[in-house]
């Protein structure tokens, strides 16, 4: 079964510093998909970049970038600059071929908190 | 604005009650899931529909029902028989690239047991 592990519970960075959150996952199928969705406190989750498997470049959205490492099976998010706003649970998600490729697994999430 | 609307914000339920979440797109999506939150947990795949009429069950459908009458709505309901209802619940929608197949979300129903 497909699997996301996000080892780090919680995380700390000091405004405009860049950091990395974790994101390892477990499938043997060769295509798939890969997200990382920002969740506030508000509840809403917020899409922020996507990786495709076959993707040979990895994918940049403005401040966000995703580290893409297929024979390691990790894809971390990695957010230059940060800014307070930033703070917030962030969640790895990977899309599996099954069930027409409708389903997402969802990792436990990482709480970021950026410091002034 | 396009967008996920979900109603109530905040909802309670009494014992032995049916309660119905509703979730409404206006993104011209044909795809809709409902995801179920608990705390400190990622999100659990409860129902989702590709087409008005059809839907199907996700990881942990025992308890829901759903229905797709209308391309825009895909309300759920937590019946009495789901146990364990307190949750955050969260309905999305996904894009029609099928190259992608993102799914934007909308800002969630807090369920509680009273």
């Amino acid at each position: 079964a497909q699997k996301i592990t996000q080892t780090q519970p919680g995380m700390f960075v000091q405004e405009k510093e860049a950091v990395t959150l974790d994101c390892t996952y477990d499938t043997s199928d060769q295509s798939y998909g890969l997200f990382w969705y920002k969740q506030p406190s508000s509840g809403e989750m917020i899409f922020l970049i996507y990786q495709g498997s076959y993707d040979e470049q990895n994918a940049t959205e403005g401040r966000y970038s995703l580290n893409f490492q297929k024979a390691r099976k990790s894809a971390n998010l990695v957010i230059s600059a940060s800014q307070l706003g930033d703070s917030a649970m962030y969640f790895c998600a990977m899309r599996p071929p099954e069930q027409g490729f409708q389903k997402l697994v969802f990792g436990t999430g990482t709480r970021l908190l950026v410091s002034p | 604005d396009g967008g996920i609307t979900q109603s109530p914000k905040y909802l309670f339920r009494k014992e032995g009650q049916n309660v119905t979440l509703s979730c409404e797109q206006n993104l011209n999506h044909d795809a809709m899931y409902w995801y179920r939150q608990d705390p400190g947990q990622g999100l659990r795949l409860i129902y989702y529909s590709q087409i008005v009429n059809d839907f199907q069950k996700g990881d942990i459908a025992e308890g829901y029902s759903v229905s797709r009458e209308k391309k825009e709505s895909f309300p759920l309901t937590v019946t009495s028989a789901q146990k364990n209802p307190t949750a955050f619940y969260l309905c999305a929608s996904r894009d029609s690239d099928r190259t992608k197949n993102i799914q934007y979300f909308g800002a969630g129903t807090r369920l509680s047991v009273l």
